[in-house]
């Protein structure tokens, strides 16, 4: 069964530095797409990144990046430059076109930025 | 730009009660989606469907109810509502259940069953 871990479940970070949280996947689906959403306290989901299994390059999207290791069967993203409001749940989830649409997610790392 | 509405934002039942969360999306979106957030979990997909009059059932669909008459709304019924149904539960769409398509959300609707 398609599976996401998230390991880390609280991350204290000092603000300025990059922070790296960790998402592992398990599916045996060549085709594959993996999301990070983060959730502030306000509680709305956000969508920060994708990248496809296909895709050549790891993906990027202002501050953040996708660190992708297929091999690994793992997708960290990176925060460069950590700001305050970064403070917030962050979701790894992965779509798997075998598994009828769903999007299946992690538990979530709770991050929070000292500052 | 509305996006995903979702209402009530917050609602308390009584165990055995029942009720309708609303969901409506203004995107044109053909995938439309119930997910239930409970602390320490990542979400879980309680029903889904890819367009009007066409819904199924995701990991979690026990105690509910779907139906999609229309592209844009896409209702959530609690039959008779239960403790264990507490939770925080989320509408999602997206124009395609494609494996690239991002999900956009509505704000949450926090229930909670005494």
């Amino acid at each position: 069964a398609q599976k996401i871990t998230q390991t880390q479940p609280g991350m204290f970070v000092q603000e300025k530095e990059a922070v790296t949280l960790d998402c592992t996947y398990d599916t045996s689906d060549p085709s594959y797409g993996l999301f990070w959403y983060k959730q502030p306290s306000s509680g709305e989901m956000i969508f920060l990144i994708y990248q496809g299994s296909y895709d050549q390059q790891n993906a990027t999207e202002g501050r953040y990046s996708l660190n992708f290791q297929k091999a690994r069967k793992s997708a960290n993203l990176v925060i460069s430059a950590s700001q305050l409001g970064d403070s917030a749940m962050y979701f790894c989830a992965m779509r798997d076109t075998d598994s009828n649409y769903q999007l299946i997610w992690g538990a979530g790392t709770k991050l929070i930025i000292k500052p | 730009n509305a996006g995903v509405t979702q209402t009530p934002k917050f609602q308390v039942l009584k165990t055995g009660q029942s009720m309708t969360l609303q969901c409506a999306q203004d995107m044109n979106h053909e995938y439309m989606s119930w997910y239930r957030q409970d602390p320490g979990m990542g979400l879980r997909l309680i029903h889904y469907s890819v367009g009007a009059g066409i819904t199924d059932q995701g990991e979690v669909p026990n105690g509910y109810n779907v139906s999609r008459s229309t592209t844009e709304d896409f209702p959530l019924r609690l039959l008779s509502a239960a403790p264990s149904q507490t939770s925080v539960y989320f509408c999602a769409s997206s124009y395609s259940p494609g494996r690239g398509e991002k999900l956009f959300f509505g704000s949450g609707t926090q229930l909670s069953v005494l």
